[in-house]
């Protein structure tokens, strides 16, 4: 299994542009997030899924989208990229149920808004 | 909404000795409380986590200890070595019923330096 796969690894944006963060998992969980990690301030929620068709928001939803049109995948959209979306982002899945279980993350995509 | 604070912010030990991390939350209601390592150029992953009804846990060299009156929770990593050297994440979650791994909610990081 590939676990969690984000693409790309790298991305540099101008002020203005769209782009959409891929993040792809094989391990049929049900429950994926998006978040972004900026220095001193940890993780913060973007948004998330609990099954294919359901997202809600999270923490940070500002300037974000997301569509869960499948269980496997979960992209995040920026729609008019802005320099303080200069970030890490990270996708995590994991499985659900009644009981809170582990989080499984991506790789990260370090993007840079200029 | 829940807010998570975690200390050091940094720590160094020296290869051998004890390094502990502390987590206060604000959120009666998280039950759920993982510890996640990041090591350079990579994504967090899951060491250990406790729940609400367990006041303690260990796993090998670490051990992570719950006080939930007090509302704070300790990451205890024993015989310290180079490959324990990473940055370190506390993260408190409610359960809510009918979905399962509920939105988790970070501390800021500790980046833990061993010694050789």
């Amino acid at each position: 299994n590939a676990g969690v796969t984000q693409t790309p690894k790298f991305q540099v944006l101008k002020t203005g542009q769209s782009m959409t963060l891929q993040c792809a998992q094989d391990m049929n969980h049900e429950y994926m997030s998006w978040y972004r990690q900026d220095p001193g301030m940890g993780l913060r929620l973007i948004h998330y899924s609990v099954g294919a068709g359901i997202t809600d928001q999270g923490e940070v939803p500002n300037g974000y989208n997301v569509s869960r049109s499948t269980t496997e995948d979960f992209p995040l959209r920026l729609l008019s990229a802005a320099p303080s979306q200069t970030s890490v982002y990270f996708c995590a899945s994991s499985y659900s149920g009644l009981v809170n279980t582990e989080a499984f993350f991506g790789q990260g995509t370090r993007l840079t808004v200029v | 909404g829940e807010n998570v604070e975690q200390h050091p912010s940094t720590l160094s030990v020296q290869e051998g000795d004890s390094a502990v991390i502390k987590c206060t939350y604000s959120d009666s209601a998280s039950n759920y409380f993982p510890w996640y390592k990041q090591e350079l150029g990579k994504g967090p992953q899951l060491i250990i986590d406790i729940r609400s009804n367990v006041g303690e846990k260990k796993d090998q060299r670490i051990a992570v200890t719950l006080n939930k009156t007090a509302k704070h929770f300790s990451l205890h990593i024993t015989e310290t070595q180079p490959e324990d050297s990473a940055v370190y994440f506390c993260a408190a979650s409610p359960t809510i019923s009918n979905f399962g791994n509920e939105k988790l909610t970070f501390g800021t990081g500790t980046r833990l330096t061993i010694i050789p």
